[in-house]
């Protein structure tokens, strides 16, 4: 299995209350990603990092930003939380963006937002 | 830009018996397709991929997939169901000039003794 570790495993938070979710790989892979996982909606990108401090926006990412300091972290940061941001959260790590590049995917973390 | 559709939410096999998993996509260039595993509690694990060499795609565990072109399909068989493959099933697709992946909405695969 690819070493990637993401932190914590699960998380209940009010709303209004910022969090932060972190992934760590040990693949020294360049691209990272954040995912959430909906009921009905397999998986969202939110963000993803091509290196570091170089990060672009996924198809959900309204009320998320990222940050990228060191190859092998990446974070997820929502600065004030709603309900509507509960989901369990996937990290994922792959060698290049090439299309038929697979990404492997980290254990995910659950969060909840009451 | 390309999608997926799993044409079932639900699918229940006894052990032992076909398992069949359905798949279709729409990708305005050649695509990579996936399918991937994923446990209770658990990430997604890669079961294959098909990156336009052989059609027929196998697998761990004894799945296999076949890429269709004229049907956009790509369906996920195994011969003989094993109580171990009662998981979430997520096909995905993504084109070759970039690793933008779209996840279908997973098929729940239950498996009965």
């Amino acid at each position: 299995d690819a070493g990637i570790t993401q932190s914590p495993r699960h998380k209940v938070t009010e709303t209004g209350t910022p969090v932060t979710l972190r992934c760590h790989q040990t693949e020294n892979h360049r691209y990272m990603y954040w995912y959430r996982q909906d009921p009905g909606h397999g998986l969202r990108l939110i963000h993803y990092s091509y290196g570091v401090k170089d990060t672009d926006k996924g198809e959900v990412s309204d009320g998320y930003s990222v940050s990228r300091s060191k190859t092998e972290d990446f974070l997820l940061t929502l600065e004030s939380a709603t309900s509507s941001q509960t989901s369990v959260y996937f990290c994922a790590i792959s060698e290049s963006r090439a299309g038929n590049q697979p990404q492997h995917f980290g254990d995910g973390t659950r969060l909840s937002i009451l | 830009a390309q999608s997926v559709t799993q044409l079932d939410s639900h699918v229940s096999v006894s052990e032992g018996t076909p398992v069949l998993l359905r798949c279709n996509y729409s990708s305005s260039y050649s695509p990579s397709l996936f399918w991937y595993v994923q446990h209770p509690n658990k990430g997604l694990q890669l079961l294959l991929k098909y990156t336009s060499a052989a059609t027929l795609v196998k697998g761990i565990n004894g799945f296999e997939a076949e890429f269709k072109k004229s049907e956009t399909s790509f369906h996920l068989t195994k011969p003989s169901a094993h109580m171990s493959d009662a998981a979430e099933y997520f096909c995905v697709v993504s084109d070759l000039r970039n690793n933008d992946m779209r996840f279908g909405a997973g098929t729940r695969l239950t498996v009965k003794p």
